[in-house]
Formats: structure tokens, sequence, C-alpha cells
């Protein structure tokens, strides 16, 4: 199975914050990898696939990056509707795995 | 609009069974892999399995191997979730999710299944 962990568990920021999250798989896989980002009681929202494709939808302040097993989800400026819990998930191999979690929350 | 609605949900004993329904609407159902994602209370996700457009693939996290199993009809867009055997541990909210080879791009409100006596 495919590990991947997230860092850090927990960020604190403020709006208008550069905000960087980072992933890294236990081996080695070619970009299928998603970011999410979740609200407390709902579902998990798609952000970016394949690395560093922006879903429909969602604003540019996302960006997404890898290099090598470390993949990184980037919030250019956080905004107040940006403070939520983020994960990664690998969908090269089974099973599907998801990192453990990153919460942003207000500083 | 692209909609999911999860049903099924509710209490049951350990060692029960339990079935999970989605209904999908707003696309077309028969061209894409479905997915049940859960997440036990306070804790991050998991992906417990997916089937295949026409349901001739079907892939589980080993926790659930020979207790879970997947099916889809097309026929009234639906993807569904048989739960037995359950344990305390399978606690959780259940989504399902629309698997369009570019990750869960659409996802249901989740089902609250809770397994205690």
């Amino acid at each position: 199975d495919i590990q991947m962990t997230q860092s850090p568990s927990t960020l604190s920021a403020s709006v208008g914050d550069r905000v960087t999250i980072t992933c890294r798989a236990s081996q080695s896989f070619s970009s299928w990898l998603a970011w999410y980002q979740q609200k407390p009681g709902k579902a998990p929202k798609l952000l970016i696939y394949k690395a560093s494709s922006l879903q429909s939808g969602v604003p540019s302040r996302f960006s997404g990056s890898e290099s090598g097993t470390e993949f990184t989800l980037t919030i250019s400026s956080l905004q107040p509707d940006d403070f939520a819990t983020y994960y990664c998930q690998q969908y090269n191999s089974y099973p599907r795995t998801f990192g453990q979690g990153t919460k942003v929350q207000i500083k | 609009e692209v909609q999911l609605v999860e049903s099924g949900g509710g209490l049951v004993q350990p060692g029960g069974s339990l079935r999970l329904s989605c209904a999908a609407s707003g696309f077309t159902f028969r061209r894409f892999w479905m997915s049940w994602v859960r997440q036990a209370p306070g804790k991050g996700l998991e992906w417990v399995a997916n089937i295949k457009e026409d349901g001739s693939q079907k892939y589980y996290v080993d926790s659930v191997k020979g207790r879970f199993t997947i099916s889809k009809d097309n026929a009234k867009n639906s993807v569904f979730l048989q739960m037995n055997s359950l344990r305390a541990e399978d606690t959780a909210v259940y989504y399902c999710a629309r698997d369009s080879g570019t990750g869960f791009d659409c996802w249901g409100q989740g089902a609250l299944v809770t397994v205690s006596s």
C-alpha cells in the first residue's frame, strides 16, 4: 500500500497569508494525486487533481505541485472561507489512500 | 445538477448487517466508476471500495474484504454497499463519490452508520 504522510497536522494562519501543505508518498508514482477541502459536517470537495490541475470552479489561489514523492498544496492568499481541513489522496494504485489531514485554523 | 444522495444508515449491533444506497442524478451514471469513502468520528477519510462503470470490476480496502460488497444498478442510477459482520470500528459516516479517474469529483452528503450494542 502507498502511505501518504501529510504535514503539518495543524496550521495556524491569518487571512492573506501564503499557506503550504505537504504530502509525502511512501513510494514513487506519477501525478495521480488529488487534494480535497473539508469543512465540519460537510462532504469533502475536490480542489486539485493530477497533482496540479485545478478543478472547475475552484479559485485560482489554490495550486498544486509535485517533486519526486513530495506533493504540495499552496493557497496563495488565505481567505476566510479557506479555514478547513485538507486531505491529499493518491489514486495511482489500490487501495486508494488519503493523508491524515491538515487543519488550517485561524491564528 | 450532479447529485448523490445516500440512504440506509443507522444503528446496528456488532455482527449485524446494513445496506447503504446512493442515488445519482444529473449525469450519465453508467459511464462512471463509483466509490464509497468513510470517515470515523473525528478521524480522517478512508476509501472503502469502488466499482467499474459496468460493475465488472470491484476493489476493496483490506479491512472490509469478505464482509462488504459493492454493487451498481445502472438502470436505477444507484450504487450500493452491503455491509455484513459489522464491527465497532466500522462506525463512520459513509460517503458515496463519483470516481472520475481524476479523483472523487462529486460526493453525497453522507450516511451515518453506528455499530454498537
